[in-house]
């Protein structure tokens, strides 16, 4: 049984680019979310989806993000006209919701640097 | 709103000693969901431990315990006879029941655990 991955590990980006991130689950997982991990600090919360609905999404995520899940598996990231305040460490969760004792397991994240 | 709280910013440990790494959790929620999760260097996430707020009970495990006070709304994290492999940071985390399950989880800052040889 496979865990998360998430792709790539690792992106340095200029100001202004865009930047998308994949994030694999574990393939019976029904949910799926994004959370951003800023340095020193816990990860925060960005958005979720049940199969392919997108549910929830952060404050956090302004305009300039998207997140999609078209086919329920597989879901992607992406930022648009990336600012220093971006870099961060981007992680991945999925669950199986509707299973008892139902947990959130992440990937390995990507880290991302805007200079 | 959801908080939790790890006070420790980071401690150090010498191998086999002791150590115990707080959280205290603010919610006005009666159902809800405690968790554990350990970063290594390496920096994925590992769960530790998932606790109801239904299920008092303390947990062990091999060299891990957990408690659980909802009276002081705290869910602390004890490693006993600590190794140099635990070094990682901790975070404790939490969520809100949806639906019968929990979802998006609120973290606390966490607690870097150096244990030295």
């Amino acid at each position: 049984d496979t865990g998360v991955s998430q792709d790539p590990r690792h992106k340095i980006t200029k100001r202004g680019q865009n930047v998308t991130f994949r994030c694999d689950p574990i393939s019976e997982h029904n949910r799926l979310y994004w959370y951003r991990q800023t340095l020193g600090q816990g990860p925060e919360f960005l958005t979720y989806f049940q199969n392919e609905a997108q549910l929830e999404k952060s404050r956090l995520l302004s305009d300039r993000f998207s997140a999609e899940r078209p086919k329920g598996s597989f879901s992607t990231l992406e930022i648009q006209r990336t600012e220093q305040g971006d870099s961060a460490m981007y992680l991945c969760a999925s669950s199986l919701w509707g299973q008892k004792n139902e947990t959130q397991y992440f990937g390995p994240g990507t880290r991302l640097l805007v200079l | 709103a959801q908080k939790v709280t790890q006070a420790q910013t980071e401690i150090s440990v010498v191998e086999k000693e002791d150590v115990t790494l707080d959280c205290v959790y603010e919610t006005r929620d009666t159902t809800y969901y405690l968790f554990w999760y350990k970063q290594p260097p390496s920096g994925e996430l590992v769960f530790l431990i998932r606790r109801n707020s239904f299920d008092e009970q303390n947990e062990i495990s091999g060299r891990y315990s957990w408690n659980f006070q909802k009276s002081t709304s705290s869910f602390n994290f004890t490693i006993t006879a600590s190794q140099v492999v635990d070094s990682a940071v901790y975070f404790c985390a939490l969520s809100e029941a949806q639906g019968g399950s929990n979802y998006k989880l609120t973290f606390g800052k966490g607690t870097l655990l150096t244990v030295n040889p």
